[in-house]
């Protein structure tokens, strides 16, 4: 159980173009959803909480515009890349918590912005 | 700040040793605490989850919490090389349901 699919799981985009990322919870509902930025080597940050019905919660730093987070329904979340440029290459990855199971992973979506 | 901390490694072990990975965290009222397995270029796989003081077993892998020295453990018994991997500590910190990850410890189990 628990299962958290995310697509796609890599993406290759122009640099000026927009990438949308998708994460669902596929035997769950999730309220809260996360959005997380890896760089290789480093560790995950958070980037921003999405919550069912409201607008998003972004962390310090995360331009909210260039970042669109969208969470229109229990099982659904998703991540648009605006006007995507080479510095935005990296690996995104969402997680959801379900109650008493922690938080689930999901598989990730490597962007590179040529 | 609220931070947590790990040695980066990479940490070898022989195969069929005990690997031992910390981590400290800084946020004293935190209460969760969780340590996932990350290959290169996978997202993080949940391994444990330990909430109160002492040690937790699961198989392989003891989690070890002391809240009074805000450190927490894993140890990995038996390591095969499979088990090479980044392995993160996240905490949940007081009065938030935001995970705090550490940059991960890389272990490398020697055939």
């Amino acid at each position: 159980g628990a299962v958290v699919s995310q697509h796609p799981s890599w993406v290759i985009c122009k640099s000026g173009t927009s990438v949308k990322i998708e994460c669902r919870s596929l035997d769950f509902q999730a309220t809260t959803m996360f959005w997380y930025r890896q760089f290789p080597k480093q560790s995950l940050m958070l980037m921003a909480t999405s919550n069912e019905g409201s607008k998003a919660t972004y962390e310090q730093g995360v331009e909210k515009d260039k970042f669109l987070i969208n969470h229109a329904s229990l099982t659904l979340s998703t991540l648009t890349v605006t006007s995507a440029h080479p510095e935005d290459s990296s690996f995104y990855i969402c997680s959801a918590s379900r109650a008493g199971l922690g938080y689930t992973f999901g598989s990730g979506t490597r962007l590179t912005v040529v | 700040q609220k931070e947590v901390e790990q040695n980066s490694g990479p940490l070898s072990v022989p195969e069929g040793a005990i690997a031992s990975l910390n981590c400290t965290y800084s946020d004293r009222g935190s209460q969760s605490f969780f340590w996932y397995r990350q290959y290169s270029g996978k997202s993080p796989e949940l391994i444990m989850s330990i909430y109160s003081n002492g040690d937790k077993e699961d198989g392989r892998f003891t989690a070890q919490l002391n809240k009074a020295s805000q450190y927490v453990s894993l140890l990995i018994r038996d390591s095969q090389p499979s088990d090479s991997a980044t392995y993160l500590c996240a905490v949940l910190g007081s009065g938030t349901y935001k995970y705090i990850f550490g940059t991960g410890t890389r272990l490398k189990v020697l055939a």
